[in-house]
């Protein structure tokens, strides 16, 4: 079985633009969780969707929302980008969390200039 | 809330020996724990889980305990191998309600050949 996959792998932006993170899970897997990783703060996570219903938030700004399509593949977005939202963006996938585990994919390296 | 915390930043073992890597949680109530291992440039990978109604629990060559009563989780990896070194995380789900796992801030593990 194919594993997560995020697209694009590495992202390099400027301050005040946005940007779409995708995330396709693993096949029937419709759990989809998404996190931030930075060297100062760690792993810290963002939000979760289910069936296209987001189910859970973490204590991030509005800048950044998210969404889940019918094929269980998930977007996020962030919007007015600021030097700090550089990180590593994981997406996770459950096929039915947290009765399963997660399984993350690589990641999307963004840079902010 | 959650606080996750690790005993060692750096742990360094020579190939063949056993490791032992810590987590403490302040939760009481924190129902699920998984372990991750990242390596440099990849996405943290599953390694083993433990539920809170267990104490222990073995993989191929690893083994989670739990101890409720002081609220410590510990990895051992035994006979280490240079491919077991990356960071590793331990996650814990606070409540099954919150939905959000909180992560550790990793033990980096260098095995010396």
């Amino acid at each position: 079985k194919a594993g997560v996959t995020q697209t694009p792998r590495y992202l390099i932006k400027t301050r005040g633009q946005q940007v779409t993170l995708s995330c396709s899970p693993i096949s029937g897997h419709r759990s989809v969780s998404w996190y931030q990783q930075t060297p100062g703060q760690g792993l810290q996570f963002l939000f979760e969707y289910f069936s296209e219903t987001q189910r859970n938030k973490g204590n991030f700004p509005g800048r950044f929302s998210g969404r889940q399509f019918s094929n269980s593949r998930s977007e996020m977005n962030v919007s007015t980008l600021e030097l700090g939202d550089s990180a590593l963006y994981l997406c996770a996938s459950s096929s039915r969390w947290p009765t399963d585990t997660q399984y993350f994919g690589p990641g999307t390296r963004l840079t902010v200039l | 809330g959650e606080s996750v915390g690790l005993h060692l930043p750096t742990l360094s073992v020579q190939e063949g020996d056993n490791s032992i890597i810590n987590c403490a949680y302040s939760n009481s109530a924190s129902d699920y724990f998984i372990w991750y291992k990242q390596e440099s440039g990849k996405g943290p990978q599953f390694i083993i889980d433990i539920r809170s109604n267990m104490d222990k629990r073995q993989g191929q060559r690893v083994t989670v305990l739990l101890n409720k009563t002081v609220k410590h989780l510990s990895l051992q990896i035994a006979a280490t191998q240079p491919g077991d070194s990356a960071v590793y995380f331990c996650a814990v789900l606070p409540d099954t309600g919150r939905r959000a796992l909180t992560f550790g801030s990793g033990t980096r593990l260098q095995v010396q050949p």
